[in-house]
């Protein structure tokens, strides 16, 4: 257990919707990244945020966005959702940058 | 721009045979490198590690690392094999100036009994 908790573990919804991935950090931990991972994509860096700001932007849809909270939970945003889409999101925390992340369980879009 | 190029997408092996799972970066700047460890539908594990000091690394697990500044590589490296480490390997770097990791195409160790 990284201590990363991500919630929904799946989520299946329509073309079209919107969905939100929440994630909370591991306790003290100030960055959270975002990325996604699909079969044809390999994992992909999408957004990281450090103590409330943005941080760094990889490759997020503009369909897509993020914000960390005061409490340090970060929440992903996926709008106007389309088949490609569908793949596992992760959040990942660390104490600083540069330092190693710790991974949460992942969740599992579908879009149908 | 950084980049990470884990040179084999698949790597058959005999349980208790030795393996070496290989990953090049391209930095001309002081990095830390990274091997996270994904088992099937779970999230990514760290490994191991370098960051400074000694460039043999340790890590969980009985698999270790080699750090080689004038080839930029960071290999993996395990002297026996288990059936339960069959499992996707990524290989990670992070410009130690910078906030970005950067992360390889993963190769799928499977261990064969």
């Amino acid at each position: 257990d990284s201590g990363v908790t991500q919630t929904p573990k799946h989520l299946i919804t329509a073309t079209g919707q919107r969905v939100t991935l929440r994630c909370s950090p591991r306790s003290g931990d100030l960055s959270v990244y975002w990325y996604q991972q699909s079969l044809d994509q390999g994992l992909q860096f999408l957004i990281q945020y450090y103590n409330g700001e943005e941080r760094a932007k990889g490759n997020i849809l503009e369909r897509f966005s993020a914000q960390q909270f005061p409490d340090l939970h970060s929440e992903l945003n996926l709008s106007s959702l389309e088949l490609g889409d569908s793949a596992l999101y992760f959040c990942a925390s660390s104490a600083r940058d540069g330092y190693e992340q710790y991974f949460g369980p992942g969740t599992r879009l579908t879009v149908t | 721009a950084q980049s990470v190029t884990q040179l084999d997408s698949q790597v058959p092996v005999f349980e208790e045979a030795p393996v070496e799972l290989r990953c090049n970066y391209s930095s001309s700047v002081s990095v830390y490198l990274f091997w996270y460890v994904q088992y099937p539908n779970q999230g990514l594990q760290l490994l191991l590690k370098y960051l400074s000091g000694s460039t043999l690394v340790k890590g969980i697990n009985g698999f270790e690392a080699e750090f080689n500044k004038s080839q930029t590589s960071f290999h993996l490296r395990k002297p026996s094999v288990h059936i339960s480490d069959t499992a996707e390997y990524f290989c990670a770097v992070n410009v130690n100036t910078g906030n970005q990791f950067y992360f390889g195409t993963g190769t799928s160790l499977t261990v064969i009994p």
